[in-house]
C-alpha cells in the first residue's frame, strides 16, 4: 500500500535523552514535513524538506534536528534541548511544496517520563 | 502573517442534519486550501483540496467552497452520520516568502459530534 508510515506509535523519553521518530513514505514525494500537535494549539511546523539533502527550519525548530539522506525518509530527533517534548508528532508529504495535496502519517505520541 | 481560524470550535448535531463548518484566513495569497479529518489519537485524513483558482470541490456527501477574495472556505456535510464524528481541520498552503516555502498553516479545528 502507498502511504506514510510513522514509527513507533508510542514513545517514552527519559529526561536528558535524545529520541528519534521515524517517517517513511513510498509515494515518491519530494516534500516532507514534521508537525507538532498540542491540545488547543493546533499543528505547528517543526522542520520541512523540499528535496533530498535539503531541509529548513519551521516555526518551532529549537530542540529538534532532522536529516534527509533518502527521498523516502525524513527522521526527526528530539534532543535533550527540547524542554517540553511531550506532544503528538505528525509527519506529512506532498509531491511538491506548491499546489499538491498533502498526506499525513498516523502520528507518534511522545511522552517524557 | 497568515492566520487560519475555524468557527465553531465544537458542534453537536442530530443524525441526518446538514451542516456547515467554517474556515477563514487572513492572507488571500494562497496556493490552495485543504480540509482534513482527524479521529482521536490518529493522523490526518485528507478530505478535499481546493486550488486557489477553484471555487468548490465535491466528494460524496462533502462539498467545500473557497472564496479567496474574502478569505473564507466552508465545508458542507450532507445528511450527517455518527461516523462523521471527528475533528475537522482546514489548512492553507502559503506561497514562498521569508524562507518558508509552500507550508501548510492550520486552523485549530472544529470538533464535530453527530448524535444517533
Amino acid at each position: 500500500d502507498g502511504g506514510i508510515t510513522q514509527s513507533p506509535k508510542y514513545l517514552f523519553r527519559k529526561e536528558g535523552q535524545n529520541v528519534t521518530l521515524s517517517c517513511e513514505q513510498n509515494l515518491n514525494h519530494d516534500a516532507m514535513y514534521w508537525y507538532r500537535q498540542d491540545p488547543g494549539q493546533g499543528l505547528r511546523l517543526i522542520y520541512y524538506s523540499q528535496i533530498v539533502n535539503d531541509f529548513q527550519k519551521g516555526d518551532i525548530a529549537e530542540g529538534y534536528s532532522v536529516s534527509r539522506e533518502k527521498k523516502e525518509s525524513f527522521p526527526l530527533t528530539v534532543t535533550s534541548a527540547q524542554k517540553n517534548p511531550t506532544a503528538f508528532y505528525l509527519c506529512a508529504s506532498s509531491m511538491n511544496s506548491k499546489n499538491t495535496e498533502a498526506f499525513f502519517g498516523q502520528g507518534t505520541r511522545l511522552t517524557v517520563v | 502573517k497568515q492566520e487560519v481560524t475555524q468557527i465553531p470550535a465544537a458542534l453537536s448535531v442530530p443524525e441526518g442534519e446538514n451542516l456547515v463548518l467554517n474556515c477563514s484566513f487572513t492572507d488571500s495569497a494562497i496556493y490552495n486550501l485543504q480540509w482534513f479529518r482527524q479521529d482521536p489519537g490518529k493522523g490526518l485524513t485528507s478530505l478535499l483540496l481546493i486550488q486557489s483558482s477553484q471555487r468548490e470541490q465535491t466528494s460524496g456527501r462533502l462539498n467545500a467552497s473557497l472564496d479567496k477574495s474574502s478569505g473564507r472556505s466552508t465545508l458542507y456535510i450532507a445528511a450527517s452520520q455518527p461516523g462523521d464524528s471527528a475533528t475537522y481541520l482546514c489548512a492553507v498552503r502559503r506561497p514562498n516568502y521569508g524562507g518558508s516555502q509552500g507550508n501548510l498553516i492550520f486552523g485549530k479545528g472544529t470538533k464535530l459530534s453527530v448524535k444517533p
